[in-house]
């Protein structure tokens, strides 16, 4: 089945960290992105990609970083810098970014500072 | 300072009857925009879309209005049904000058049997 595929679901990070979450598409979508929720928050743009081997910063890219060797792939990591990473991070996927198209999610991983 | 506004927290509606969400944006540049429903611990799911060129949309039970010279747009279910509790985003894109979607901060609903 195509989708998004986020893993893993739960990671616990202690202090001074670095940890990435992995996101995958099956979908032959040119454009990726990563999302933080907090709770009672929307969702904030952390990173996007419109197509391979170029990424831009959202609204909340320090203390993140991303790459995009290959289309279908686009993990975060998320630094020792970040100095609030517990979150509930969600990646998704569309077409392109130029076009009316749908932004599909991936099922979200919950990330926790110990 | 919020380009998309949903300024409802939470909105509670008895089963079988009309839902109404509503959100507001302040970027005239928008041209299109998205509902997503949320459930806790998944990621958002596309309920409707509308672009710009449209006051209305349809889709079973969900209609989505967009009121561009008040930038308000507004998501209807009609019935209502307790499968609908969620949260409910709104999103808009100016896609036209390749700016991303925005999410407003979300909506709390809860339809009750």
């Amino acid at each position: 089945d195509g989708g998004i595929t986020q893993s893993p679901k739960y990671l616990f990070r202690k202090e001074g960290q670095n940890v990435t979450l992995s996101c995958e598409q099956n979908l032959n979508h040119d454009a990726m992105y990563w999302y933080r929720q907090d709770p009672g928050q929307g969702l904030r743009l952390i990173y996007y990609s419109q197509i391979v081997n170029d990424f831009q910063k959202g609204d909340i890219a320090e203390g993140y970083s991303v790459s995009r060797e290959k289309k279908e792939s686009f993990p975060l990591t998320v630094t020792s810098a970040q100095k609030n990473p517990t979150a509930f991070y969600l990646c998704a996927s569309s077409p392109d970014t130029f076009s009316g198209n749908t932004i599909y999610f991936g099922e979200g991983s919950w990330l926790t500072v110990v | 300072d919020q380009q998309v506004k949903q300024n409802s927290p939470s909105l509670s509606v008895q089963e079988g009857r009309i839902s109404i969400l509503n959100c507001d944006y302040t970027n005239s540049m928008f041209d299109y925009f998205l509902w997503y429903k949320k459930y806790p611990a998944e990621g958002p799911t596309f309920l409707i879309s509308i672009s710009s060129i449209k006051d209305k949309n349809e889709d079973g039970r969900f209609t989505v209005f967009l009121n561009k010279s008040a930038k308000h747009l507004s998501l209807h279910i009609v019935p209502s049904q307790p499968g609908d509790s969620a949260v409910y985003f709104c999103a808009a894109s100016a896609l036209n000058y390749g700016q991303n979607f925005v999410f407003g901060p979300g909506t709390r609903l809860s339809v009750l049997p």
